[in-house]
């Protein structure tokens, strides 16, 4: 298993420009979300999905958009980025279980920086 | 005031020590807590759970306190691949939001 995958690992943008950070999981996870993480801040989430077809806001969801049209992708786009974009962006996925066995499973991660 | 909060650091600290980190969360409600470890430049994996009556996992115990809303992480005898970020996350409300602290970064040195 791969588990979860994210490109690309790095990305410069300019200001207004749009672009879609993929994220893709093959362990058959219900959840998934986005987080960015900033220093001093901590991880941040952005937007998560419960199941294909439906997604939700998180804390930070300004100048992001998802969609989840499959179990496995979970795609954030960035309609016109802006410096405070800037950030490392996680993608997780994770079982619905619950309990205190509960896992969630990150990404790699993408470096983006807006200028 | 931020929903978890934890002392950045950095912990300096020698091979063989031993080190405790705090956290504190703001909602009572919490029910689930977690302390992921998370190396430079990496994603955050998961260290360990964190259970009402403590737990031990080789060198690192968790401990909770719901009463003064704190939740303690302890690694004995240090190693240098100890050396990493340790964020406390915490569940609230329904399972699909964690909520993260800003972490605490450990060194170990020889």
């Amino acid at each position: 298993n791969a588990g979860v995958t994210q490109t690309p690992k790095f990305q410069v943008l300019k200001t207004g420009q749009s672009m879609t950070l993929q994220c893709a999981q093959d362990m058959n996870h219900e959840y998934m979300s986005w987080y960015r993480q900033d220093p001093g801040m901590g991880l941040r989430l952005i937007h998560y999905s419960v199941g294909a077809g439906i997604t939700d806001q998180g804390e930070v969801p300004n100048g992001y958009n998802v969609s989840r049209s499959t179990t496995e992708d979970f795609p954030l786009r960035l309609l016109s980025a802006a410096p405070s974009q800037t950030s490392v962006y996680f993608c997780a996925s994770r079982s619905p279980a619950r309990g205190s066995s509960y896992e969630q499973y990150f990404g790699p991660g993408t470096r983006l920086t807006v200028t | 005031r931020k929903e978890v909060e934890q002392d950045p650091g950095p912990f300096n600290v020698p091979e063989g020590a031993t080190v405790a980190f705090n956290c504190t969360y703001s909602n009572s409600a919490s029910q689930s807590f977690f302390w992921y470890r998370q190396d430079c430049r990496k994603e955050p994996k998961l260290l360990m759970s964190v259970y009402s009556s403590g737990n031990e996992d080789g060198r690192f115990t968790a401990q909770l306190n719901r009463a003064s809303q704190y939740i303690s992480l302890l690694i004995r005898d240090s190693k240098l691949s100890d050396s990493a970020t340790y964020l406390c996350v915490v569940i609230t409300g329904g399972y699909n939001k964690l909520i993260f602290g800003a972490g605490t970064r450990l060194a170990v040195h020889p």
